[in-house]
């Protein structure tokens, strides 16, 4: 297994469009988090599924997001009509809740995105 | 509240040691852990440490976690360049697990 992986790993859109990102997680991991983070600043806390359930939505996420984790496998991350401050690196992570482990975040390459 | 600061810039010599540090608020933190970021790249797990201990050693990675200050730290020995990157600190919190970062701390090693 080669680990997290997300795509595309760079976006560029103009105002107003819609985007959709996806995120391959390590393979039987059971959660997975979807973060975002703009320059110089930490990954801030976007929204997480255990499965296929969306368990939590961040006060950042606004109607506009929407995620989704159909299978509970892969999921997507669609912003639609896109505003100047969503220019973000949108990282992805996955673990694996309970069995006993810590449940550590294995974190994706992220996707950077640039709205003009 | 959930907040976790650490300071901004860390320079050292090639072969020194460095240490980062963070300050977290939360309690009820399960687990803490140090990830490094690399220009235009994810988060790379580094060490982590579980919130009732005081000090776990990884290799040059050593983590001291102070509860009573809520205080976090990573020290590296033998810097090398290839240190050189911006660390996060981050608590998880209990049930969800999601990460609350602080802002990064960004160590430059000089020859």
């Amino acid at each position: 297994d080669t680990g997290v992986s997300q795509d595309p790993r760079h976006k560029i859109t103009k105002r107003g469009q819609n985007v959709t990102f996806r995120c391959d997680p390590i393979s039987e991991h059971n959660r997975l988090y979807w973060y975002r983070q703009t320059l110089g600043q930490g990954p801030e806390f976007l929204t997480y599924f255990q499965n296929e359930a969306q368990l939590e939505k961040s006060r950042l996420l606004s109607d506009r997001f929407s995620a989704e984790r159909p299978k509970g496998s892969f999921s997507t991350l669609e912003i639609q009509r896109t505003e100047q401050g969503d220019s973000a690196m949108y990282l992805c992570a996955s673990s694996l809740a309970g069995r006993g482990g810590t449940d550590t975040q294995y974190f994706g390459p992220g996707t950077r995105l640039t709205v003009l | 509240g959930e907040d976790v600061e650490q300071s901004l810039f860390l320079s050292v010599r090639e072969g020194d040691s460095s240490v980062i540090n963070c300050t977290y608020t939360d309690s009820s933190s399960t687990y803490l852990y140090w990830y490094k970021q690399e220009p235009g790249a994810g988060l790379q797990l580094l060490t982590y440490i579980f919130s009732n201990m005081d000090m776990k050693q990884d290799q040059r990675l050593t983590v001291l976690l102070n509860k009573k200050d809520k205080h976090l730290s990573l020290r590296i020995a033998d810097t090398q360049t290839g240190d050189s990157a911006i660390y996060f600190c981050a608590e998880s919190m209990i049930n969800t697990d999601k990460l609350i970062f602080g802002t990064g701390t960004r160590l430059q090693v000089f020859p």
